[in-house]
């Protein structure tokens, strides 16, 4: 079975500054990682996914995350972070049992101030 | 564009009451779940089910129950509410492949007093 560990419960940081929000998991044969995003009072939406092919995955809105199979890390990156950027932040693997469940981190809470 | 629906928004319960949560996606997604969500403990698998008719238990199962007669419905029901089941409950669901993005409800905020 597949687990997810966020290093991280609170990330404070400046508006514009770079962000690393970390996240590792325990390894498998195949991985499927992604990064989901819940702003306050609403359901968890998708950020990005690895699934196979580039190790570098990116979102719409700036976002990039690095998938490292001897780290056995996915660790999701911001360059510049906006107000609008503060929200939980959930890693998930996909659970290589036959019941294919969607294992999800603790979450990291990240706090972005002007 | 509904995609996946929760209903109610918010309930208030005693101890010792039963209610239902319900769960509806319009996606014909094979795969749905329900998970609870307490402060630093993130997402729990209560159940999950992968169609109609199939369901199973998640890491906390204990008090809850489900059912899975439509590909459509998944309702979580409460059979005798404690303090402990307070907490902000998600209904998922995805395409039944470990590649598929899973889309959530916007939640139920549950206080069981």
């Amino acid at each position: 079975a597949q687990s997810v560990t966020q290093l991280d419960s609170q990330v404070p940081v400046f508006e514009e500054a770079p962000v690393e929000l970390r996240c590792n998991y325990s390894s498998s044969v195949s991985v499927y990682l992604f990064w989901y995003v819940q702003y306050p009072n609403q359901g968890l939406q998708l950020l990005l996914k690895y699934l196979s092919g580039s190790t570098l995955v990116k979102s719409i809105n700036g976002f990039e995350a690095e998938f490292n199979k001897s780290q056995t890390s996915f660790h999701l990156r911001k360059p510049s972070v906006h107000i609008s950027d503060t929200a939980e932040y959930f890693c998930a693997v996909s659970d290589d049992t036959g019941g294919f469940k969607t294992i999800f981190g603790a979450g990291t809470r990240l706090f972005v101030k002007a | 564009n509904a995609g996946v629906t929760q209903t109610p928004k918010f309930q208030v319960l005693k101890t010792g009451q039963s209610m239902t949560l319900q769960c509806a996606q319009d996606m014909n997604h094979e795969y749905m779940s329900w998970y609870r969500q307490d402060p630093g403990m993130g997402l729990r698998l209560i159940h999950y089910s992968v169609g109609a008719g199939i369901t199973d238990q998640g890491e906390v199962p204990n008090g809850y129950n489900v059912s899975r007669s439509t590909t459509e419905d998944f309702p979580l029901r409460l059979l005798s509410a404690a303090p402990s089941q307070t907490s902000v409950y998600f209904c998922a669901s995805r395409g039944i492949g470990r590649n598929t993005e899973a889309f959530f409800g916007q939640g139920t905020r549950l206080t069981v007093v």
